[in-house]
């Protein structure tokens, strides 16, 4: 059972350089979020996709673009990656029904030198 | 807007005894869902528990419950029996309905070490 998978797992960026971190889910779900996990912190959502065709911001979107490319995919991109966009990213997704547990990835952890 | 607040950032136990995580939040909405996620040096996010704010009954699952009070905005979980693959980061976390989609929101964790 795949599950929730985020590629890649790790990376290294210098300031300024664009990249797109992967997302898919195997589980039939409507919904799909990123989240942030900066050192000793909690999650924080960047951005979420409610249902196929739309997206959202979070509570830290800034420096991210986001896209639903079908109903198991959602990419994050950062467009000019910055020394504070240094974290592991999670990508999660649930079936989007009120309540309905939302599942995560294995993380990406992303470093910008 | 809500906030979740995890007051202990680290505790231990030592294996077989119980310990209890602390858990408070802040929120106008009579309705939502509270959970318990727990996180190993792997950085895999695994659910623990969850509760609905409707439901007076505290949620239980295998050795972990938890204490639910509604009134004081209050959600600890209990551990019990602690066993070392218990040592991990739990976070707290809280979920409002909402029209455009269900999102989390966390608290910044508590790291919990279970001594042999």
């Amino acid at each position: 059972n795949a599950g929730v998978t985020q590629t890649p797992k790790f990376q290294v960026l210098k300031t300024g350089q664009s990249m797109t971190l992967q997302c898919a889910q195997d589980m039939n779900h409507n919904s799909m979020y990123w989240y942030r996990q900066d050192p000793g912190m909690g999650l924080r959502l960047i951005y979420y996709s409610a249902s196929e065709g739309t997206t959202d911001k979070g509570e830290v979107p800034n420096g991210y673009n986001v896209s639903r490319l079908n109903k198991r995919e959602f990419s994050l991109r950062l467009e000019s990656a910055a020394p504070s966009q240094t974290s592991v990213y999670f990508c999660a997704s649930s079936a989007g029904t009120y309540g309905n547990t939302i599942y995560f990835g294995e993380g990406s952890w992303l470093t910008v030198v | 807007a809500q906030t979740v607040t995890q007051s202990q950032p680290e505790m231990s136990v030592q294996e077989a005894e119980t310990v209890t995580l602390s858990c408070t939040y802040d929120t106008s909405e009579n309705n939502y869902y509270l959970f318990w996620y727990k996180q190993p040096p792997s950085r895999q996010m695994i659910l623990v528990i969850r509760q609905e704010a409707y439901k007076q009954q505290n949620a239980t699952e295998n050795r972990f419950s938890v204490n639910f009070q509604k009134a004081a905005k209050s959600f600890s979980l209990k551990i019990s029996d602690s066993q070392l693959g218990d040592t991990a980061m739990y976070f707290c976390a809280f979920m409002k309905h909402g029209n455009a989609g269900n999102m989390l929101t966390f608290g910044g964790g508590t790291r919990l070490m279970v001594k042999p």
